[in-house]
């Protein structure tokens, strides 16, 4: 079974803190994926990496980073936290073949909070 | 644009079958998927869609209309964990990336 896993369920940070948000994946996928989740805007990409040290921006990248160093682990990083930035992380990870057949397959997900 | 439409919320009865609609338009196609995520989880694969036609998977079927721009997930049978969001997703040209709609939340009533 895959496993894609998440640093933490829940965070409760403060305005302007730098926050790091860690996923792992143990299935050796080439593609990860960052998403929020806030109620009636679905799940929406902010960056997505189809290999290491390789990104690409999604659909709401701004105030945020990422970082793949290692092919198993994708990071999520807000520079400066802020109050809209609270919502539900999700990563996933996916494997990379041709025909696009392949499912994305999720972590847990982040609760974050900004004060 | 790239744009996916699915109803916010349906109920139905323990037992019943449900269908949840999905229509989509976006700059080529390849590929959609359902799928299951209950409240506070990850979302988990349900099925996927690239021919015409329906696909089905035991209490579950998936359909897809390419010309129409328009999939639905059929649920049979239904039980009370099959209380959740259903999400449907596309995949364009090219890509791996996939763009969501907002979700459809179903409750199973007994």
């Amino acid at each position: 079974d895959v496993k894609v896993t998440q640093s933490s369920r829940y965070l409760v940070k403060r305005t302007g803190e730098k926050v790091f948000l860690e996923c792992v994946q143990d299935m050796d996928h080439e593609n990860m994926f960052w998403y929020r989740q806030d109620p009636g805007l679905g799940l929406r990409l902010i960056y997505f990496s189809y290999d290491v040290k390789m990104k690409e921006k999604g659909d709401i990248p701004e105030g945020y980073s990422v970082s793949r160093e290692k092919k198993e682990r994708f990071s999520l990083i807000l520079e400066s936290a802020s109050t809209n930035q609270t919502s539900m992380y999700l990563c996933a990870s996916q494997r990379s073949l041709p025909g696009g057949q392949e499912t994305q397959y999720f972590g847990p997900g982040t609760r974050l909070l900004v004060l | 644009g790239q744009n996916i439409d699915q109803p916010t919320e349906m109920t139905a009865t323990e037992g019943a079958i449900v269908q949840i609609n999905c229509t989509y338009q976006t700059s080529g196609f390849n590929g959609l998927f359902w799928y299951q995520q209950h409240a506070g989880e990850a979302p988990t694969f349900l099925s996927y869609n690239v021919l015409d036609g329906l696909e089905e998977k035991g209490r579950f079927s998936s359909f897809l209309s390419r010309s129409k721009g328009y999939s639905y997930l059929l649920l049979k049978e239904l039980q009370m964990k099959d209380s959740a969001s259903y999400l449907c997703a596309v995949r364009s040209y090219n890509t791996d990336k996939l763009i969501f709609g907002t979700g459809t939340r179903l409750q199973v009533f007994p």
